[in-house]
């Protein structure tokens, strides 16, 4: 089953509007990570967030994290016709032996010229 | 490499006949993952490895399904007796160990006919 669910399953932008996705998860987690994917081949690492940390930023990404609703946002400012991909939050577990990222059904964002 | 290589990139094999994918992930990357990911879906996990040894092969969908790793480097996932829902783009992703994000192959497309 997918730890993880992204909101919305699709989302269409004009070009230079932010972008917001949100990802929800079930279990505690010791980190959760944004992937990013086009034309359905490999995924890109694009940034990672611990469960003691509350935000973080990479250039155009800001992605948030609320431990107590076991959610998380990932934002796009400026968005470019470039960014248009599937977008996977994924997570690690805080226990057990499972060392895996389960990933979510993602988000297919489609930025429009 | 400078990256995690995946072969062969495509494969068309017929219902019944063996296949053996391979990844090559990169050097002193210990962790090494192998997904699936049918079309317009979200990443399915299979197995991981440490070093050569697999703590946790619970995402194998059957006992078809087999993988292994040498030298704590270069893996082969192999599928005995192909079906139709065996086809998909299955991935392979190498992480160094610790909180880190998993750097993916380009995945291999596997198309049982």
């Amino acid at each position: 089953s997918q730890q993880g669910e992204e909101d919305p399953q699709a989302l269409s932008i004009q070009e230079g509007e932010n972008a917001t996705m949100n990802c929800s998860y079930k279990t505690s987690i010791n980190n959760l990570q944004w992937y990013r994917q086009n034309s359905g081949r490999g995924l890109v690492h694009l940034i990672l967030i611990r469960s003691n940390e509350r935000e973080k930023h990479s250039g155009r990404l800001r992605v948030t994290l609320d431990t107590s609703k076991k959610s998380s946002s990932l934002l796009i400012t400026a968005s470019r016709a470039a960014d248009t991909a599937s977008y996977f939050c994924a997570t690690v577990p805080l226990s057990g032996s499972a060392r895996q990222l389960t990933f979510g059904s993602g988000t297919q964002l489609t930025v429009l010229p | 490499g400078a990256g995690v290589s995946q072969s062969p990139s495509n494969k068309v094999t017929e219902k019944g006949k063996d296949v053996e994918l391979r990844c090559d992930p990169i050097s002193g990357h210990t962790a090494l993952y192998w997904y699936r990911q049918s079309l317009g879906q979200g990443l399915e996990f299979l197995i991981y490895f440490q070093g050569n040894s697999a703590p946790d092969k619970s995402g194998l969908p059957s006992d078809r399904f087999s993988a292994e790793r040498t030298g704590g480097s270069v893996s082969t996932l192999t599928i005995q007796r192909t079906q139709q829902e065996d086809s998909a783009v299955y991935l392979c992703a190498s992480s160094q160990t610790g909180n880190y994000g998993y750097t993916f192959g380009s995945g291999t497309r596997l198309t049982v006919v």
